[in-house]
């Protein structure tokens, strides 16, 4: 079960912007830092976003991510048709039980 | 460059077990720690359990926890996955994760 939680989907077409949310709590995304993943289909995930706003080598930098109290975005601008993919959102939670990597429900993006 | 080699999946009936190892090379293996995740078929991913770089910190899904035992080896840059009873619902692909880069995954099928 998802703790943090994203849109099923968006969309734009090639050029727009396009932004996904991820809304957790204080003990996830509220106390730690925000990572993001790309997935397209049939392909391992792949590392987008780290430390809420740190891009790997490698990463256009038309990917973007912010963080605010309990909420974090993924912001895609000038969309390529390559974008198409799943993006999830992911961060520690300091449960009770023992620290959690916690993954969003992923949000699925379309190039019109 | 940097490689993360699954193995170990395959076809296990409800209650059986499993160890699911992970080939490591083109990094220091023994200073990074390291993660297993999953993805049901057609599902988002899902965080299994971590493992610090010296094997001192180990943490579980609850999902998991009492069930699947991570481990390593640094000696063999290696990281495993011990899978014991085993449930219809652990049916996934297993990732071999470090903080940045992930393997291309082993499919673990349970059923009768």
């Amino acid at each position: 079960q998802s703790v943090l939680t994203q849109p099923p989907s968006a969309s734009g077409t090639p050029g727009q912007r396009v932004t996904i949310s991820c809304s957790g709590s204080s003990s996830n995304i509220g106390s730690n830092t925000v990572n993001w993943y790309q997935q397209v289909p049939g392909t391992a995930p792949k590392l987008l976003i780290y430390s809420n706003d740190e891009r790997p080598s490698g990463v256009p930098d038309r990917f973007s991510g912010s963080k605010s109290g309990t909420s974090a975005s993924l912001a895609i601008s000038g969309l390529q048709s390559e974008d198409e993919a799943d993006y999830y959102c992911a961060a520690w939670d300091d449960s009770l039980n023992g620290p959690k990597y916690v993954f969003g429900t992923g949000t699925k993006v379309t190039v019109l | 460059e940097v490689q993360l080699v699954e193995s170990g999946g395959g076809l296990v009936k409800p209650g059986g077990s499993l160890r699911l190892s992970c080939a490591a090379s083109g990094f220091s293996f023994s200073t990074y720690n390291m993660n297993w995740v999953r993805q049901a078929p057609g599902k988002g991913l899902e965080w299994v359990a971590s493992i610090s770089s010296g094997s001192g910190y180990i943490y579980y899904a609850d999902s998991v926890k009492g069930r699947f035992t991570i481990s390593r080896d640094n000696a063999k840059n290696s990281l495993y996955l011990q899978m014991n009873s085993l449930r219809v619902e652990d049916t996934a692909v297993y990732y071999c994760a470090k903080e940045d880069y992930w393997g291309q995954g082993t499919l673990v099928t349970v059923s009768s």
